[in-house]
């Protein structure tokens, strides 16, 4: 069946621009995540959406970074004003239920380059 | 002190050998382990769950030791295709709430010669 798939793949764009990256998840999925990866980094957690809801948004660096979810569906992650420090892999992934035995199968993630 | 860490490596070894991947967490609230593969330019994808008693996926064997807060994979017979980076990853409740949070460790980089 069809994974979580992710758009755009790549993005450059001009600093001080902003940006919207999409997730949709696998179907049925009420669990989304954004994570970030940067050049030799491990994976920076974002924000998790339980439902159209995000009980956890600790992982947003700033106030330029925001995120919604929509239907239970897809996700959008929006980043304003971007900067070069931006510049990175953006993952997202989605997981049956919202408790801690299900598999997070991730997208193939949006590469974004802030020039 | 990172909440999951890993030896980055990298780690060459030819086709055929037997190479072994720690990691710590400091978190005793922990409450699942993964391993997870990522290929260069590619997403994370799950390799195992790892358990306390041990479990073994043809020539993967994760271990993980509560008391010390130490997870391991072991990788048999390496093969070419074995070469990627390997996440351990570590799962736990975020309190108050009923829902679980991933940390992933920075990676660990193997690179199987022939």
């Amino acid at each position: 069946g069809a994974g979580v798939s992710q758009s755009p793949s790549n993005k450059v764009t001009e600093k001080g621009k902003d940006v919207e990256l999409r997730c949709d998840p696998i179907s049925g999925h009420t669990a989304l995540y954004w994570y970030r990866q940067s050049l030799g980094q491990g994976l920076e957690f974002l924000i998790y959406f339980q439902g159209n809801s995000a009980p956890d948004k600790s992982g947003l660096p700033s106030d330029r970074f925001s995120a919604e979810r929509t239907g239970g569906s897809v996700s959008t992650l929006t980043i304003q004003r971007t900067q070069q420090e931006d510049s990175a892999v953006y993952l997202c992934a989605s997981k049956l239920g919202g408790g801690i035995v299900d598999t997070q199968y991730f997208g193939p993630g949006t590469r974004l380059t802030v020039l | 002190r990172k909440e999951v860490e890993q030896d980055p490596g990298p780690f060459n070894v030819p086709e055929g050998a037997t190479v072994a991947f720690n990691c710590t967490y400091s978190n005793s609230a922990s409450q699942s382990f993964f391993w997870y593969r990522q290929d260069c330019r590619k997403e994370p994808k799950l390799l195992m769950s790892v358990y306390s008693s041990g479990n073994e996926d043809g020539r993967f064997t994760a271990q993980l030791n509560r008391a010390s807060q130490y997870i391991s994979l072991l990788i048999r017979d390496s093969k070419l295709s074995d070469s990627a980076t390997y996440l351990c990853v570590v799962n736990r409740s975020v309190r108050g709430t009923s829902y679980g949070k991933l940390t992933f460790g920075q990676g660990t980089i193997l690179t199987v010669h022939p």
